[in-house]
């Protein structure tokens, strides 16, 4: 059975800090995917990563930066310099190789405070 | 732009009555299409997922009889929640695709209150 571990239930900072949100999974498959949404307060869903299980390479997009480790099933989300905007509850997630039907971990609650 | 589309926004209802909610893709065809549901501070939970022309598959612990799903065509899946209780309040996001390893795309979601 596939599963998502958030284990952090909220976090606050003072903005132009760094944040790392972690994100520990669990799956069988050797193919799999792993995504990062944002959820702000109007609830919509915005998508910000999706990776695949073979490739380990580091991505950063901006301010934003995600490290994912094979070796211990992690795929960490970190925000340099964080911004008030950037406070919304955070979810990672898994899916089989055809990255449909997600697993959700419990999220992550950000609050970046002036 | 948005690429689905949820409707209604939020929705306040009646207990004992019954709510449909709404999912149509805007620009694409939506082979498959997946009902979650969020409780209050809680994670989403996959409710079901529905093809195109066939029945919807649901997750264990969902009342296929309580929340039925349409998938009448390629572009629009509804979920009615029939005979609504205060604890079926929630917020309910659709999700849709059009093939396998094709981009998902989500709904902005429809927060349901019943009274």
């Amino acid at each position: 059975a596939q599963k998502v571990t958030q284990a952090q239930t909220e976090i606050s900072v003072v903005e132009k800090e760094d944040v790392t949100l972690d994100c520990v999974y669990e799956t069988r498959d050797t193919t799999y995917y792993l995504f990062w949404y944002k959820q702000p307060p109007s609830g919509e869903l915005v998508f910000l990563i999706r990776r695949n299980s073979f490739d380990e390479q580091n991505e950063i997009s901006g301010r934003y930066s995600w490290n994912f480790q094979k070796s211990t099933s992690s795929f960490n989300f970190t925000i340099t310099a964080s911004q008030v905007v950037d406070s919304a509850v955070y979810f990672c997630a898994l899916s089989e190789a055809s990255f449909q039907k997600l697993v959700f971990g419990t999220g992550t609650r950000l609050l970046v405070s002036p | 732009g948005a690429v689905v589309s949820q409707h209604p926004s939020w929705v306040i209802c009646k207990s004992g009555t019954s709510v449909k909610i709404e999912c149509r893709s805007l620009d694409f065809q939506a082979t498959t299409m997946f009902w979650y549901r969020q409780f209050p501070k809680q994670s989403l939970m996959l409710m079901a997922t529905s093809n195109e022309g066939s029945k919807a598959t649901y997750e264990q612990g969902v009342e296929k009889d309580k929340f039925l799903i349409n998938h009448a065509s390629l572009t629009l899946s509804t979920l009615t929640v029939t005979s609504a209780h205060p604890e079926d309040s929630s917020f309910y996001i659709c999700s849709a695709t059009h093939l396998v390893f094709s981009p998902l795309h989500f709904g902005n979601g429809t927060r349901l209150t019943v009274t």
